[in-house]
C-alpha cells in the first residue's frame, strides 16, 4: 500500500528541547516536502527536497531544518523548539504530476 | 500575500444537494490545480486536479471547473452526502517550474446535514 508515514503521531515537548519528526515514503518519489497547518492559516510549506541531498526552504523555513540522506526519509528537526511551533505538521510525498500524498500528521505542542 | 484564496471559511448544505467550493488564485504561474479533502486527526487526501489546458474535469461525484480568465476554480460535489463533511483545501503549482511546490488555501469546511 502506498503511503506516508509519519512519527510520532502527537507530541509534548519543552522549550529548547531539540526534536526530530521522521518521515518515509515507499512511492520512489523524488520530491518531498513538510507542511504546517495553523487555524486560519492552512497549510504552509516548510521545506521541501527534490531529491537526495537537495533540499531547499519553503515559506516557513525558520526554526527548522531538514535532511534528505537517502530517497525514503525526510526528517523534519527543530533544533530548538519554541512554544510558536505548536502547530500540527504534516510531510508529503509527491508523483510525477505534483499530487501530493500526505502522511497523518504529528501534532506538536511546545510548553 | 495570498496567491490561492478561498474565501468563504465555511459552508452548509443539505444531503442531496449540490456543495459549491470556490477558489481564486492570483498567481497567473499556476498551471495545475487540485482539490484535498481532509478530516479531522488525518492527512489531507487528494480529490480531484485539474490542468489549466481544460476548463472542466469530472470524477464520480466530484467536478472541477476552471475559468483561467477569472482566475477562478470551483468544486461542484453532486449529490452531497454527509460522508463529504471535511475541510477542502485548494491548492494550485506551477508544472514548468523547478518544483512540485503546492500554494494551499486556507480552507472550507463543508458539512453537509442528514
Amino acid at each position: 500500500e502506498a503511503q506516508v508515514t509519519q512519527n510520532p503521531r502527537y507530541l509534548i515537548t519543552v522549550t529548547g528541547k531539540k526534536l526530530t519528526v521522521t518521515c518515509s515514503q515507499n512511492m520512489n518519489h523524488e520530491y518531498m516536502s513538510w507542511y504546517r497547518q495553523d487555524p486560519g492559516l492552512g497549510l504552509r510549506q516548510i521545506y521541501y527536497s527534490m531529491n537526495v541531498e537537495v533540499t531547499d526552504k519553503g515559506d516557513v523555513p525558520e526554526g527548522y531544518k531538514v535532511s534528505r540522506k537517502e530517497k525514503r526519509n525526510f526528517p523534519l528537526i527543530l533544533e530548538s523548539p519554541s512554544p510558536n511551533q505548536t502547530s500540527l505538521y504534516f510531510c508529503a510525498s509527491s508523483g510525477v504530476y505534483g499530487e501530493a500524498f500526505f502522511g497523518q500528521g504529528t501534532r506538536l505542542t511546545v510548553v | 500575500d495570498q496567491q490561492v484564496k478561498q474565501n468563504s471559511p465555511s459552508l452548509s448544505v443539505q444531503e442531496g444537494r449540490i456543495s459549491i467550493l470556490n477558489c481564486d488564485y492570483t498567481n497567473s504561474m499556476f498551471d495545475y490545480f487540485l482539490w484535498y479533502k481532509k478530516y479531522p486527526a488525518e492527512g489531507p487526501t487528494f480529490l480531484i486536479s485539474i490542468s489549466s489546458i481544460k476548463d472542466k474535469n469530472e470524477d464520480g461525484r466530484f467536478t472541477v471547473f476552471l475559468n483561467k480568465s477569472a482566475k477562478h476554480l470551483s468544486l461542484h460535489i453532486v449529490p452531497s452526502q454527509p460522508g463529504d463533511s471535511a475541510v477542502y483545501f485548494c491548492a494550485a503549482s506551477n508544472s514548468g517550474g523547478s518544483n512540485y511546490k503546492l500554494t494551499f488555501g486556507k480552507g472550507t469546511l463543508l458539512t453537509v446535514n442528514p
